[in-house]
């Protein structure tokens, strides 16, 4: 298994521009969140679904938008970047009543 | 989501045990309590989960009392390999809240020889 992949593993993006930060699991999970992880800081959840078609935001959710078309896939979309969306961005995925998994983080800079 | 308090740093050397405290005033009956580690430029790494009193595997241990408004993490004999921050979650497991857990700041252990 591959695990927790996450693509591309650096951006630099202009003010004002959108993209979209791809997550993909292969454990079948049913779980997937999405966190940004700032200087010094721990982890704040922006995004999760608890299974195909379901998404629930979480603690910091303005400027993101996310979709789950399949078990596989998470994909995170920023809308329009704005300088204070530069961080490190981590996809995880879990089992029903099991562990998290995360992936090797999204470093996103916005000018 | 109960919030969690722990010590921003710990320093310890190597062949020590370290025991790093959690606080969770709030912490809910289905609430479990998940320990992870992070090393720079990585994502968090599962270490350990329990419920209430003692869960050990082949990294570390978790004790937690009665009241479960505390838990303490403890590595036993750390190496360098261990620097890290070491953060405590607790959340629901069970449907819905599985993955919406709370990281606070964490603690950072620096391991010296």
């Amino acid at each position: 298994n591959a695990g927790v992949t996450q693509t591309p593993k650096f951006q630099v993006l202009k003010t004002g521009q959108s993209m979209t930060l791809q997550c993909a699991q292969d454990m079948n999970h049913e779980y997937m969140s999405w966190y940004r992880q700032d200087p010094g800081m721990g982890l704040r959840l922006i995004h999760y679904s608890v299974g195909a078609g379901i998404t629930d935001q979480g603690e910091v959710p303005n400027g993101y938008n996310v979709s789950r078309s399949t078990t596989e896939d998470f994909p995170l979309r920023l809308l329009s970047a704005a300088p204070s969306q530069t961080s490190v961005y981590f996809c995880a995925s879990k089992p029903h009543g099991g562990e998290q998994y995360f992936g090797p983080g999204t470093r996103l800079t916005v000018t | 989501l109960a919030k969690t308090t722990q010590p921003i740093s710990m320093d310890s050397y190597e062949g020590q045990e370290v025991n790093i405290t959690c606080s969770h005033n709030n912490i809910a009956t289905n609430d479990y309590i998940t320990w992870y580690q992070q090393f720079p430029s990585q994502g968090p790494r599962f270490i350990i989960q329990g419920y209430k009193t003692k869960v050990t595997n082949e990294v570390a241990s978790l004790f937690i009392p009665a009241d479960r408004k505390s838990s303490t993490l403890s590595l036993p004999r750390v190496s360098l390999s261990d620097t890290a921050v070491y953060y405590c979650l607790v959340g629901s497991i069970l449907t819905g809240g599985g993955n919406k857990l709370t990281f606070g700041t964490g603690t950072q252990l620096k391991v010296e020889l």
